[in-house]
């Protein structure tokens, strides 16, 4: 079965500092890999996506994740921190079901503060 | 709308009470997914719907839980004899059928039951 593990659960960094964000799966398979971003009030919103192909995908607000298939980790990353990126980070990892669409596994979240 | 929307957003309930919770998708989004969120956790899977009929109901927790898509659109999920546990967010998402589809979540409905 598959699984995701985001170690850290609380993150706090001052803005404009870079940010990593951890994120480790088991998947039988090559994965389908995300990462979404939930505010307060708001849905989850999906960040990024990485399939196949080129492991270092970009997503939006800036943010990028790498996968390596080695270390069976797909982190998330973003070079200058702003202050509305402080939200929960959801990376989550997909199984492709019969007739179509995703089965999504998340990991508990990584909560991120921003620090003015 | 242009989302997924979600009611209602908030539900009180006492225990063993019945609930239902409604999910209208984007329009022309064939597949519906319903998650549970508990405080702390991520989302859980519970259902996912493929037109009018339940796919994949394996992340239902009991046979207290039920959801229909009667018409291909919008759901309902429904919850008998409530229980404490039961209390989170539950959240719903739709998506078209292909496999790199992106899943849309509305914003949820709080379930609480005292």
């Amino acid at each position: 079965a598959q699984s995701v593990t985001q170690p850290d659960i609380h993150i706090t960094v001052s803005e404009g500092a870079s940010l990593e964000l951890r994120c480790n799966y088991s998947y039988g398979a090559t994965p389908y890999l995300f990462w979404y971003v939930q505010s307060p009030g708001q849905g989850l919103q999906l960040l990024l996506k990485y399939f196949s192909g080129d492991t270092l995908v970009q997503g939006i607000k800036g943010f990028e994740a790498e996968f390596k298939r080695s270390q069976s980790s797909f982190n998330l990353r973003k070079p200058s921190v702003h202050w509305s990126d402080a939200a929960e980070y959801f990376c989550a990892v997909g199984a492709t079901l019969t007739g179509g669409g995703n089965k999504l596994t998340f990991g508990t979240g990584t909560q991120l503060k921003v620090e003015l | 709308g242009a989302g997924v929307s979600q009611t209602p957003s908030n539900k009180v309930t006492e225990k063993g009470k019945y609930v239902e919770l409604r999910c209208d998708p984007i329009s022309g989004h064939t597949a519906l997914y319903w998650y549970r969120q508990s405080l702390g956790q991520g989302p859980e899977f519970l259902i996912y719907f493929q037109g009018t009929g339940a796919a994949d109901d394996s992340g239902l927790p009991n046979d207290r839980f039920f959801a229909v898509r009667p018409e291909g659109s919008v759901s309902t999920l429904k919850i008998q004899r409530t229980e404490r546990g039961d209390s989170a967010v539950y959240l719903c998402a739709s998506s078209t059928t292909e496999a790199t589809g992106e899943l849309f979540f509305g914003e949820g409905s709080r379930l609480t039951v005292l």
